[in-house]
């Protein structure tokens, strides 16, 4: 079974800075997916960011970014120019894919509360 | 864009009760899923639902729990008999095919039993 570890559960920083949330993830698995999941007050789980494991290029979408690597089995999150919208609870998540899509379930870790100060 | 849509957003229920939860899945996606939070801990795996059975399930969903699509639209979760230890966010997530983009989830039910 996979397991994913978030080891910071509380995380501050100043608006327009930059922060870096850390993943790791135990796994037997060669081809894999990782995700970062954001969940604002909101409560709605948004995908943020998304990686294969079987490329080595580290995802980018827009002042996210990740630092993936597979070795180390270690996924983290750095969000750059850091907004008040950016508060909330992240979650990383990991996914094997299996022989039918319905078994693709997701484990996720336990979570980072990010606060973002003005 | 198109949403999962779950009602209520928030139930609450003395134990003992028979709750369900409803979902709306996006209507074009094949595979859905139910997944539960229990404050302050992780997202869990409950069920996975295809072609109007469930595939997947983890040891959470007990005899206590089962899902069924009803009408082509709504995809529900019921609970018999509630218990204490079944307070909790409920998400629905919907997928179109394998969910190697992510999954659509719901903005969640919260349910509290009393």
């Amino acid at each position: 079974a996979q397991t994913v570890t978030q080891s910071q559960p509380e995380m501050s920083v100043q608006e327009a800075e930059t922060v870096t949330l850390s993943c790791t993830y135990d796994t037997s698995e060669s081809n894999y997916y990782l995700f970062w999941y954001k969940q604002p007050p909101s409560r709605q789980m948004i995908l943020v960011i998304r990686q294969e494991a079987y490329k080595q290029q580290n995802a980018t979408e827009n002042r996210f970014s990740v630092n993936f690597q597979k070795a180390a089995k270690s996924f983290s999150l750095k969000i750059s120019d850091s907004q008040l919208g950016d508060t909330a609870m992240y979650f990383c998540a990991f996914m094997k894919p299996s022989y039918n899509n319905a078994g693709n379930m997701l484990t996720f870790g336990g979570g980072t509360r990010l606060m973002v100060k003005p | 864009e198109p949403e999962v849509t779950q009602t209520p957003s928030h139930q609450v229920t003395q134990m003992g009760q028979e709750v369900i939860l409803r979902c709306v899945p996006i209507s074009n996606h094949l595979y859905f899923y139910w997944y539960r939070q229990i404050l302050g801990q992780k997202v869990e795996f409950l069920v996975s639902f295809y072609n109007n059975e469930i595939s997947e399930k983890s040891e959470i969903f007990d005899d206590q729990f089962s899902v069924e699509r009803p009408d082509g639209s709504n995809f529900t979760l019921k609970i018999r008999s509630t218990k204490l230890e079944d307070s909790a966010m409920y998400f629905c997530a919907s997928i179109r095919g394998g969910g190697y983009y992510g999954y659509t989830f719901g903005s969640g039910t919260r349910l509290t039993v009393v």
